[in-house]
């Protein structure tokens, strides 16, 4: 079975401009969360989607959105994008989002570099 | 909130060396936690995990026992080699959440 995907897998933009970035989840697998991961923050996590609606949110700005499809693909946007937005993007996805803790597998991310 | 702190620094040791990586965790209800690994250029792997107290988790030669006790995770693996070398976190998860709170990470370098 084929892992998650990501695309791109590295961008380049410059300050101001916006991005989306794509994600495909494991087959099967209805949940996907998105994480950003910085040397100086670490992994924070943005924000999950399960059936299309977003479940969980983290402290993340507006700038941040994002939306799923109905095949579970998953997109994420950063609007006027900003030096501090540069980062490793990885989304990862599970098989569903109920009542137990389920696996996160993770895509290898997208390598996001604002100048 | 959930969070999870790990050992501060980079990790250095021999091949064949014991590893140990202290995770410690904070949270309300019943979480469970997970190791996952990170090589260069790469997104994180799943190492192991432990949905319950008094839980093992094991995988490749790597341990770590759920400790509700000491709110703790320690990851541990007996001789390290050097493609064990990447960067590890230590996570948890709430029940009914998706959400994974993630530790700072330990480099660990394995010099042959």
């Amino acid at each position: 079975k084929a892992g998650v995907t990501q695309t791109p897998r590295y961008l380049i933009k410059t300050r101001g401009q916006q991005v989306t970035l794509s994600c495909s989840p494991i087959s099967g697998h209805r949940s996907v969360s998105w994480y950003q991961q910085t040397p100086g923050q670490g992994l924070q996590f943005l924000f999950e989607y399960f059936s299309e609606t977003q479940r969980n949110k983290g402290n993340f700005p507006g700038r941040f959105s994002g939306r799923q499809f109905s095949n579970s693909r998953s997109e994420m946007n950063v609007s006027t994008l900003e030096l501090g937005d540069s980062a490793l993007y990885l989304c990862a996805s599970s098989l569903e989002s109920s009542g137990e803790q389920e696996t996160q597998y993770f895509g290898p991310g997208t390598r996001l570099l604002v100048l | 909130g959930d969070s999870v702190t790990q050992m501060e620094g980079p990790v250095t040791l021999s091949e064949e060396a014991f590893l140990t990586i202290n995770c410690t965790y904070t949270a309300t209800g019943y979480p469970s936690l997970f190791w996952y690994v990170q090589y260069p250029g790469e997104g994180l792997q799943l190492l192991l995990k432990a949905t319950k107290a008094d839980d093992k988790g094991s995988n490749k030669g790597f341990e770590a026992t759920y400790r509700k006790e000491t709110t703790s995770f320690h990851l541990e693996k007996g001789s390290v080699q050097v493609s064990d070398s990447a960067v590890y976190f230590c996570a948890l998860g709430a029940y009914g959440n998706n959400r994974l709170a993630f530790g700072k990470g330990n480099q660990v370098v394995v010099i042959p």
